[in-house]
């Protein structure tokens, strides 16, 4: 069965400054990795998505991830943070054959001015 | 067009108390799930569907039962709650293979 660690819970970035969050997974074949972004009280948008191919894939919001198979991570960056970027982000892992998705507990960031 | 849409938003329920929650998708997605997120805990899943007629059981699946009777419904359970399944719960739905999933609002149930 696959899983997701995200080891940071909370991470505070000042705005402007280049922001990481790091999701380690693990999955015995290529796995389809996620971001996804929740802002309070909110469902869960996507922000990207890596199935194959270039191993850096840029989303919405500026946001970019790289996915590093020796590393087993699929990090997530974006060089100038907005205060509009504070939320929870979550990290999420796709398998074979039916595609269940496996979710980090997740990394809040909190954006000070 | 709605995408996926939870009813209801909200519910305080008393223990041992039953009800069930609604997912509808417009999409005409084949797959469908039901999370549960909890503080520090990431979304678990507990139930999920691979199309219409079929359920199966996800990690956290006790004292919750499912139901897709038509394809773009997702019905979840709670046969008798409990304080532990005080949570928000999030349905999703996708398409087979490389599809995204899309999430509805949520669902935050408290049970006292």
């Amino acid at each position: 069965a696959q899983s997701v660690t995200q080891p940071d819970i909370h991470i505070t970035v000042s705005e402007g400054a280049s922001l990481e969050l790091r999701c380690n997974y693990s999955y015995g074949a290529t796995p389809y990795l996620f971001w996804y972004v929740q802002s309070p009280g909110q469902g869960l948008q996507l922000l990207l998505k890596y199935f194959s191919g270039d191993t850096l894939v840029q989303g919405i919001k500026g946001f970019e991830a790289e996915f590093k198979r020796s590393q087993s991570s699929f990090n997530l960056r974006k060089p100038s943070v907005h205060w509009s970027d504070a939320a929870e982000y979550f990290c999420a892992v796709g398998a074979r054959p039916d595609y269940k998705l496996s979710f980090g507990a997740g990394t809040t960031v909190t954006v000070r001015a | 067009n709605a995408g996926v849409t939870q009813t209801p938003k909200f519910r305080v329920l008393k223990t041992g108390q039953s009800m069930t929650l609604l997912c509808a998708q417009d999409m005409n997605h084949e797959y469908m799930y039901w999370y549960r997120q909890d503080p520090g805990m990431g979304l678990r899943l507990i139930h999920y569907s691979v199309g219409e007629g079929t359920t199966a059981k996800g990690e956290v699946p006790d004292g919750y039962n499912v139901s897709r009777l038509k394809k773009q419904n997702f019905l979840l359970g709670l046969e008798s709650a409990a304080p532990s399944q005080t949570s928000v719960y999030f349905c999703a739905s996708r398409y087979p293979g490389q599809g995204e999933a899309f999430f509805g609002q949520g669902t935050r149930l408290t049970v006292v």
